[in-house]
């Protein structure tokens, strides 16, 4: 079974600019995350989709931040602009939500942003 | 809201050794996941091990266990005979449950800060 993919796996902008990062759940995923982890601390939750709909964006930085999920699979995280503290690493995770109570969480690689 | 707090920042063991990571937590309510996660260097986020509130008994896979005091509010990982392949940085994390998140947004997970794990040959 594929896991999940991200891409880019590392970017490099200056600040103000544009960027946005790809993620692709495991195939028959219902729920995708999206995860902001700063240098030595945990992961953060910014944004969580049952299908394509948003459950929960209370940590998203809507003046920058935006993402969506169309037709309910792939999903994508934009930032526009870029500052220096979005320096970090993304996490894209989703989970099955089958209904039964189990939904662990399966995580991506990450992209590593670095805004200079 | 919920707060999941690792107060070992960095902690070595050497080969064959055992090591207990420790981690506290804060919620008020009574349905929930507990999670241990490892994290290597490559990034990619690992599963270790799962503790659901309701059950008394400690989770055990393989040479991992847990200790779940559920009054104190602790959760310890411990590692037995480590092996190099467990350095890594591992994660705390809380899951509200299903009973007490009204239904759809009950995924989200609460990290702690992590601790670093080196292991010595």
């Amino acid at each position: 079974e594929a896991g999940v993919a991200q891409s880019p796996r590392y970017k490099i902008i200056e600040k103000r600019q544009s960027v946005a990062f790809w993620c692709n759940p495991i195939s028959g995923h219902a729920t995708l995350y999206w995860y902001q982890q700063i240098l030595g601390q945990g992961p953060k939750l910014l944004i969580q989709f049952q299908n394509n709909g948003v459950v929960d964006d209370s940590q998203l930085p809507k003046d920058r931040f935006s993402a969506e999920r169309l037709k309910g699979v792939d999903s994508t995280l934009k930032i526009q602009p870029a500052k220096l503290e979005d320096s970090a690493v993304y996490l894209c995770a989703s989970s099955l939500d089958d209904g039964a109570g189990d939904n662990e969480q399966f995580f991506g690689p990450g992209t590593r942003l670095t805004v200079l | 809201a919920q707060t999941v707090t690792q107060s070992q920042p960095e902690m070595s063991v050497q080969e064959a050794e055992t090591v207990t990571l420790s981690c506290t937590y804060d919620t008020s309510e009574s349905d929930y996941y507990l999670f241990w996660y490892k994290q290597p260097p490559s990034r990619q986020m690992i599963l270790v091990i799962r503790q659901e509130a309701y059950k008394q008994q400690n989770a055990t896979e393989n040479r991992f266990s847990v200790n779940f005091q559920k009054a104190a509010k602790s959760f310890s990982l411990k590692i037995s005979d480590s092996q190099l392949g467990d350095a890594a940085m591992y994660f705390c994390a809380y899951r509200r449950g299903y009973a007490n998140a009204g239904g759809t947004s009950y995924g989200k997970l609460t990290f702690g800060q992590g601790t670093i794990l080196t292991v010595h040959p």
